[in-house]
């Protein structure tokens, strides 16, 4: 079983206020993932890292920034939260080479701004 | 580039039938990895099942079992015994060497209804 945490696991916010998202993962894998996704749609890929100190961004442009200063820790950060960014946000974390790289997930966190 | 085609917005099936569920993928690349995950109303990604573009047979865990036929470059996702629990969406994703990257591909999503 996948050992990957995210927190909050809901989170209601007001327009403009800075939030950050976080996620850890115990399995000691070095690729971690996020992903935004809208109810009953397809994920997008917002960011990556292949390590610590390594960040790139994914297909879906996003107002986010992501750090990785640990291996276990990959927090996403939004400086000014606005109603579009309304959606769920996925985490994974991944340790293996090549094609048959399984990801595991987080519970995700529902992130609601009015 | 990579391409994951699911072309079934939404499956019904009743209690402990069977039902299949379509994907299709497009790469160029010889090596890559094609995997199905669930996703409950809940919210979370549940991994189900792995096959490898050389694997000769094809994958199963538990009620799961996956369809390969390369040539046709689709990778069905066979349920047995359909509960009640299986209600979910799934999504199938594909690994291939993008620039060496092998970065995931999700495609759309099946939504499953299982009835009783």
């Amino acid at each position: 079983e996948a050992d990957i945490y995210q927190t909050p696991r809901y989170l209601v916010i007001g327009t403009g206020k800075k939030i950050t998202l976080e996620c850890s993962q115990t399995m000691g894998h070095d690729k971690m993932y996020w992903y935004q996704q809208d109810p009953g749609m397809e994920l997008h890929l917002i960011h990556y890292s292949y390590g610590v100190n390594s960040t790139e961004k994914g297909d879906l442009s996003s107002e986010s920034t992501v750090s990785r200063i640990r291996t276990e820790h990959f927090p996403l950060t939004l400086e000014s939260a606005r109603p579009s960014h309304t959606s769920q946000y996925l985490c994974a974390s991944s340790g293996r080479q090549g094609a048959g790289d399984t990801q595991y997930f987080g519970p995700g966190t529902r992130l609601t701004v009015l | 580039a990579q391409k994951i085609t699911q072309t079934q917005p939404g499956m019904f099936v009743q209690e402990k039938e069977a039902v299949t569920l379509d994907c299709t993928y497009d790469t160029s690349d010889q090596s890559y990895g094609l995997f199905w995950y669930k996703q409950p109303s809940s919210g979370e990604m549940i991994f189900l099942i792995y096959q490898g573009s050389y694997d000769e047979q094809n994958a199963t865990e538990g009620r799961y079992s996956l369809n390969f036929q390369k040539a046709r470059k689709s990778a069905n996702l066979v349920i047995s015994a359909s509960q009640l629990g299986d209600s979910a969406m799934y999504f199938c994703a594909m690994r291939a060497s993008s620039g060496g990257s092998y970065i995931p591909t999700f495609g759309r999503g099946t939504s499953l209804i299982v009835h009783p």
